[in-house]
């Protein structure tokens, strides 16, 4: 079974930093591309940020909303993806999910954690 | 980036009817579409890839329809465990991007 699990979420001052971390099991984490999406409260889905496999030299991608601020990176010997997030503002504040897609390469997001929520209030 | 515009916002419906969910792409986007389902204070789920095959565990009275730009989410007979928000997303292109949501209520 898939399991996808984060942490390191919590409340931080604008300008601060934090380090999500998601831990995974149940499948080969090393063959797949893994993703961040973030939820305002009360509000819609937005992605975030992908890293690739070793195949495709770790490839990241960025949602220009964070993109210079934050920064995603993996694990394979921890099958664990993190999301250091930086310069915070208070637009940030949201629900971070770690997702894996339905196959590796792919966007469809097929499996979701329960998400850590960032805070970002003075 | 490309726009997904999703409608309505919000719908409300009764126990047993076909509901409808559109969502178009400000650009091609070569059925790269998915649709999830997400109810309160829970994760969203994966229902619809590709623009109509069915994931796993997924009741057959949701699909999915569409090509080049114009996209739809079908559910036959609405069951009360269907109230829930839905949102598309493309993944064609990045940056991924989201529909804001439709928001379905029984009547």
């Amino acid at each position: 079974e898939v399991q996808i699990l984060e942490t390191g979420g919590g409340l931080v001052k604008p300008g601060g930093s934090l380090r999500l971390s998601c831990a995974t099991s149940g499948f080969n984490f090393n063959d797949y591309f893994m993703h961040w999406v973030r939820q305002a409260p009360g509000n819609g889905l937005e992605w975030v940020a992908e890293v690739r496999n070793k195949n495709n030299n770790y490839a990241t991608y960025y949602a220009a909303s964070v993109k210079g601020r934050f920064t995603i990176s993996r694990d394979d010997s921890k099958s664990s993806v993190y999301l250091q997030v930086s310069s915070l503002r208070a637009e940030d504040t949201a629900i971070y999910y770690c997702t894996r897609p339905l196959y590796y390469y792919d966007g469809s997001l097929a499996y979701w954690g329960q998400g850590t929520l960032v805070t970002v209030s003075s | 980036d490309i726009r997904m515009t999703q409608s309505p916002a919000s719908l409300s419906a009764s126990l047993g009817e076909t509901v409808n969910i559109e969502c178009l792409a400000s650009e091609d986007i070569y059925s790269d579409l998915a649709w999830y389902q997400q109810k309160p204070g829970k994760s969203p789920q994966l229902l619809i890839y590709n623009a109509n095959s069915l994931q796993n565990g997924v009741p057959s009275r949701f699909s999915g329809s569409g090509s080049g730009t114009q996209y739809s989410l079908k559910i036959n007979s609405l069951q009360s465990e269907d109230v829930a928000t839905y949102f598309c997303q493309q993944y064609n292109n990045y940056p991924y991007t989201f529909g804001a949501g439709t928001k379905l209520e029984l009547k």
